[in-house]
């Protein structure tokens, strides 16, 4: 079981771009398929994307226009960026790890969250 | 995509079962037998309790089953405890490698 932890700005002003990292430890990023997950304040979950090691990536099409997830293996890090955001994003956002190698979509493994609101 | 649909609260006294329906299409969960199950406390972060629709991870108590049928995924927890009240969310995958949620049930036990 490996731990995450997001890190970023907990304000970012509408029309910027929000930006956060998620800091693996206990395992290496050099495997498995990484996700982001955001929940708005009293609502569900939303898929945002993953990304597998290897840099391939697949975004929910809602988001995808706005949306870049990267990798960077020497840091064993991962991280999303939103561009153009409204208060509409403001969300508790989590990172996870799927449970396979292979990907199946279920992540086994979740940061703490983070919330990040959209304010001016 | 839209979200697979599920009721918004189940209910049940300690010891009894309660079923969770998620109903999604053909295109979701009807189409793959990548359903998840997810546990989420206030204030914390989801748990994974069901992958593939019926595989349980290590560490999760067999109290917790998953199943199928056609496009509706159920989650089952037999001998309902207290601290199994909690919202629940199932997702799926939904074709072109992507993935969805359900809208969430909240779980009270009485």
């Amino acid at each position: 079981q490996v731990q995450l932890q997001e890190s970023g700005p907990g304000l970012v002003k509408p029309s910027e771009t929000l930006s956060l990292t998620c800091d693996v430890s206990g395992g290496s990023i050099s495997s498995y398929y990484w996700s982001w997950i955001r929940q708005p304040p009293g609502k569900g979950l939303e898929w945002i994307g993953y990304i597998h090691y290897s840099g391939s990536t697949k975004y929910n099409p809602s988001l995808q226009s706005r949306v870049t997830i990267l990798v960077d293996t020497s840091k064993n890090q991962f991280s999303l960026k939103v561009t153009s955001v409204t208060a509409a994003d403001t969300a508790v956002y989590y990172c996870g790890r799927d449970s396979q190698p292979r990907g199946s979509g279920s992540l086994e493994d979740w940061g703490q969250g983070t919330l990040v609101t959209v304010s001016s | 995509q839209s979200a697979l649909t599920q009721p918004p609260s189940a209910s049940g006294s300690p010891g009894q079962s309660v079923t969770i329906s998620c109903t999604g299409t053909s295109s979701d969960v009807g189409g793959y037998n990548h359903v998840s199950w997810y546990q989420q406390h206030p204030g914390k972060a989801p748990k994974l309790m069901i992958y593939e629709v019926s595989k349980r991870p290590s560490g999760v108590p067999d109290r917790f089953s998953g199943s199928k049928s056609g496009n509706t995924a159920s989650l089952t927890v037999s001998g309902i405890q207290a601290e199994d009240e909690a919202d629940y969310y199932c997702s799926s995958h939904a074709g072109s490698s992507i993935y969805v949620f359900g809208t969430g049930t909240k779980v009270t036990v009485l």
